[in-house]
């Protein structure tokens, strides 16, 4: 069993639809849980990241958090062509001192059709 | 882009040779970061680096070393290059941001082994 999963589609979504991203880890001593973009030949870049149960929003993104299911998601709201990329989960290690390190999912392929 | 370069940004180079790839930051960061990134295996730690001269394995460290002589600079180096060792790098830094350490990413290394 990987440590952070992540389905690796694609995923395609109409544009204007609500994209949703889903991320589920092993650890249940991580803290903190993140979601980069990474668009095709560039690095990762950070959308957001929760350390509390429930929801948290940013614009058109919303992260949700369940730690007892050991789940994260990602919604994209009113999703645009632009938002055509491979979506990225980390979360961070659960051991004491260990908040400097992030296990990755290899990530989603998301697609927004026009 | 956090003020992280890395050099070079493409390099082909035969089996057996050495390689030395550079991440460069400007503002001071502790913690330095290099990954290897290969298509369905997502981002894998291969070193760490918590300060000058203080340097830890991740989880891919077999065939590589790094240094770190001033803050600025974390190098890694590929004592002899493998087919295997093919693959994106990046460098990324942690920083603090409100109540998490969050990495951000410098914009790759493309590596061929030849």
């Amino acid at each position: 069993q990987k440590e952070v999963e992540q389905n690796s589609g694609p995923l395609s979504v109409p544009e204007g639809a609500i994209a949703s991203l889903n991320c589920t880890y092993s650890d249940r001593g991580s803290q903190s849980f993140f979601w980069y973009r990474q668009y095709s030949g560039k690095s990762p870049e950070l959308i957001m990241f929760i350390y509390s149960n429930g929801d948290k929003e940013d614009g058109r993104f919303t992260a949700q958090l369940n730690k007892a299911s050991q789940y994260v998601s990602l919604l994209i709201r009113d999703s645009q062509p632009s938002d055509s990329a491979t979506y990225l989960c980390a979360v961070t290690r659960g051991l004491m001192d260990s908040n400097y390190q992030l296990i990755w999912g290899a990530g989603t392929k998301l697609i927004i059709k026009p | 882009d956090a003020g992280i370069t890395q050099s070079p940004r493409h390099k082909v180079t035969e089996t057996g040779t050495p390689v030395t790839l550079r991440c460069h930051q400007t503002e001071n960061h502790r913690y330095m970061y290099w990954y290897r990134q290969d298509p369905g295996h997502g981002l894998r730690l291969i070193h760490y680096s918590y300060g000058v001269k203080d340097t830890d394995k991740g989880e891919v460290s077999d065939g590589y070393s790094v240094s770190r002589s001033k803050t600025e600079d974390f190098l890694l180096t590929l004592e002899s290059a493998t087919s295997s060792q093919t693959s994106v790098y990046f460098c990324a830094i942690s920083v603090l941001a409100v109540t998490s350490e969050t990495q951000y990413f410098g914009p790759g290394t493309r590596l061929l082994v030849l």
